[in-house]
């Protein structure tokens, strides 16, 4: 079945250890985003690609970066994980012409100790 | 600021009930979606409407959009356990890849 996947699903870090979190997908789809969800809130976009156009979202701090070697892989890295980038991180994917429906993985939960 | 503001923010119902979730956003939007998610999930598309429709029925669900009041409703029909999840509305802009999302209602559909 085509899908994303998200590894690993738990990561635990500590605070200031970079780390780095992986998604990639078998949908063919040209748009990946990466959003982060904190306990009870709204998902926040981080960024996205457009193929190989990487968008960073204004609002997201210079700790996270993202990598899209290709078209399946998309990757998270923070550099300096703070106790306050604990959260979900989740990957989606769409079409270009499809931004309305998004399909996302199951996530990864990070702690940050 | 957020775009989407979910009404109510938790909802408990027994099993058999219909269950109504609304969204209010601020901005003009292209479309606006639901996505459900289980508890410590992701996000499952259900159902897409566009700023030119009113009214979108796919199986249990039935979603309303009033653009002049910029909010939208989902209806959840004859509720089951398994509805149980967090229900999150999402607007999108025309020719932007951003969506934004509501802060959810939390649905427990109790047996």
């Amino acid at each position: 079945d085509a899908m994303v996947i998200q590894n690993p699903r738990y990561q635990v870090t500590q605070f200031g250890k970079p780390v780095t979190l992986s998604c990639s997908q078998t949908l063919n789809h040209n748009v990946m985003y990466w959003y982060q969800q904190k306990s009870s809130q709204a998902p926040k976009l981080l960024f996205h690609y457009y193929d190989k156009d990487f968008n960073n979202e204004a609002d997201t701090p210079d700790n996270f970066q993202s990598r899209r070697p290709n078209t399946s892989f998309c990757f998270l890295d923070i550099r300096s994980p703070g106790l306050g980038d604990a959260a979900m991180y989740l990957c989606a994917t769409s079409r270009v012409g499809a931004v309305g429906e998004q399909f996302f993985g199951p996530g990864t939960r990070l702690t940050v100790l | 600021s957020q775009q989407g503001e979910e009404d109510p923010q938790a909802l408990s119902i027994q099993e058999g009930e219909n269950a109504t979730m609304n969204c209010s956003y601020k901005t003009s939007i292209n479309n606006l979606q639901w996505y459900r998610q289980n508890s410590g999930r992701g996000l499952v598309h259900l159902i897409l409407i566009r700023s030119n429709e009113r009214e979108k029925h796919s199986g249990r669900l039935r979603v309303t959009l009033d653009t002049s009041k910029k909010s939208s409703s989902l209806l959840i029909t004859a509720s089951r356990a398994a509805d149980t999840a967090s229900y999150f509305c999402a607007t999108s802009a025309t020719g932007g890849f951003k969506t934004i999302f509501g802060a959810g209602t939390r649905l427990f559909v109790k047996a």
